[in-house]
């Protein structure tokens, strides 16, 4: 069955750097996109952008352009999501999402169990 | 990119129907017949209802449709039950973007 398993949760100071890991099971990783969503304590989601894992090619949402960095490491089934200059705004849980169709930007079908980055000094 | 706009709550009682509405723009929910919809209960991630306007996920159940007129795209829920009980999210393709909607929650009461 397809399985997103994310890295463990982290805590962070304003301006520092975070790294949160998604490593695929049950299906033929390079052949889904991989999406990064995010949701703040009490608030609704926030689609952050996408990493084709079979040619590392990404895209971002206009917010995170130039603060995110999305990468893959196929020998290991995993996807990464780089978050640079951290503020307490990011402060959320931060979710890897599988897409819905092959080769296709579509949705996001299965979701992992999401990974909660706190910032704080 | 603005998010859509969903009413902040909606209720209904066990085997009724309700419908949550999503409105957007002509460069979102207006332009793409790519609105889906999903469902997260408290501490969970969100589970993915609709794709496509009107299609399930397979083994979804049928009491959940989908529908879209517009710049307004619509999810309805018949026979409530008090599963259904959380919050919904509508979500668009903006043309190399995506965008959620604000987030519904569903009281079955």
């Amino acid at each position: 069955q397809v399985q997103l398993e994310q890295s463990g949760a982290e805590v962070k100071k304003p301006g520092a750097s975070v790294k949160v890991s998604c490593k695929a099971s049950g299906y033929t990783f390079i052949d889904y996109y991989i999406h990064w969503v995010r949701q703040a304590p009490g608030q609704g989601l926030e689609w952050m952008g996408w990493i084709n894992p079979r040619t590392g090619g990404s895209s971002y949402a206009q917010n995170f352009q130039g603060r995110v960095s999305m990468t893959r490491d196929t020998s290991i089934s995993t996807a990464f999501m780089e978050m640079t200059r951290l503020t307490s705004d990011d402060t959320a849980v931060y979710y890897c999402a599988r897409d819905l169709v092959a080769h296709t930007l579509e949705t996001f079908d299965f979701w992992g169990l999401g990974t909660m980055v706190s910032v704080s000094s | 990119q603005s998010a859509l706009t969903q009413p902040a709550s909606v209720s209904g009682s066990p085997g009724q129907s309700i419908t949550i509405s999503c409105t957007g723009t002509s460069s979102d929910v207006g332009n793409y017949n790519l609105v889906s919809w999903y469902q997260q209960h408290p501490g969970k991630a969100p589970q993915l209802m609709l794709y496509e306007v009107t299609k399930r996920p397979s083994g979804l159940s049928d009491r959940f449709s989908g529908s879209k007129s517009g710049n307004t795209a619509s999810l309805t829920i018949s026979g409530l039950q008090a599963e259904d009980e959380g919050d919904y999210y509508c979500c668009s393709y903006a043309g190399s973007s995506w965008v959620f909607g604000g987030g519904t929650k569903l009281t079955v009461l």
